[in-house]
C-alpha cells in the first residue's frame, strides 16, 4: 500500500490564484481530513469527510472547499489564495481511531 | 489547539530519559495520541492510549495518563539523536475522528 499520498510537495501561488491540493489513499478508509500546520499552533482541522459524498467543516474552513466523489480521493481547493493561507497542509485518513498522515504540501502565497 | 497544551521545547542529553507533558481540557476525550514529526516530514503515529488505561508501554516509550488531572506524558528511555523531532499530543472522542492537537514540543538531543 502507498498509504496517504499528496501532490504537489511544494507550491508557490500569487494572491488571488486558485489551485487544488490532491490527496489520495489506498487503504479503503472512510474517514479523511485536511489539516494545516502553522508554527506554534499545531495542526488545525480545515475540512473532513466521513465517506464518499459527505463533507463537513472543521475548525478553520474559510477560503477552502472540498469534495469527496470517491473513497480514495479528497482534494482541497483554494478558490482565491491569500497570504494567510501560507502553510503546510496535511491530508489524513482514519481507520479504527488510528489516523495516517500524508507527507504534506508546503504552500507559499505571495 | 486551545484544548490541548504542551510545553514548546525540551533539551535532553543523549542516553537520558525524555519526558514530554501534555494537558487537555475535554473530559469526554477518549483517545489520546502521541505523534512524531521529523524535519520536513509528515506526522508519524508513535502510540495512543484509550482513556480507560493509565499506562501503556511500547519498547522505549511509556505513556502515562492521569485522567483526573487530564494530564498525559510520554517518556522516551535512552534518548537517541534520532529522537530529535517535534512531538504532538492529540485527543479525540469516541466515534469522532476529529483530532485536536497541541502546539508540539520540539525535542533536541545533545551529545
Amino acid at each position: 500500500n502507498a498509504g496517504v499520498t499528496q501532490t504537489p510537495k511544494f507550491q508557490v501561488l500569487k494572491t488571488g490564484q486558485s489551485m487544488t491540493l490532491q490527496c489520495a489513499q489506498d487503504m479503503n478508509h472512510e474517514y479523511m481530513s485536511w489539516y494545516r500546520q502553522d508554527p506554534g499552533m499545531g495542526l488545525r482541522l480545515i475540512h473532513y469527510s466521513v465517506g464518499a459524498g459527505i463533507t463537513d467543516q472543521g475548525e478553520v474552513p474559510n477560503g477552502y472547499n472540498v469534495s469527496r466523489s470517491t473513497t480514495e480521493d479528497f482534494p482541497l481547493r483554494l478558490l482565491s489564495a491569500a497570504p494567510s493561507q501560507t502553510s503546510v497542509y496535511f491530508c489524513a485518513s482514519n481507520q479504527n481511531n488510528e489516523q495516517f498522515f500524508g507527507p504534506g504540501t508546503r504552500l507559499t502565497v505571495l | 489547539g486551545e484544548d490541548v497544551e504542551q510545553s514548546l521545547f525540551l533539551s535532553v542529553r543523549e542516553g537520558d530519559s525524555s519526558v514530554i507533558n501534555c494537558t487537555y481540557t475535554d473530559s469526554s476525550s477518549t483517545y489520546l495520541y502521541w505523534y512524531k514529526q521529523e524535519p520536513g516530514a509528515g506526522l508519524q503515529l508513535l502510540t495512543y492510549i484509550f482513556s480507560n488505561m493509565d499506562m501503556k508501554q511500547d519498547q522505549r516509550l511509556t505513556v502515562l495518563l492521569n485522567k483526573k488531572d487530564k494530564h498525559l506524558s510520554l517518556r522516551i528511555a535512552d534518548t537517541q539523536t534520532g529522537d530529535s523531532a517535534i512531538y504532538f499530543c492529540a485527543e479525540s472522542v469516541m466515534n469522532d475522528y476529529k483530532l485536536s492537537f497541541g502546539a508540539g514540543t520540539t525535542v533536541t538531543v545533545r551529545a
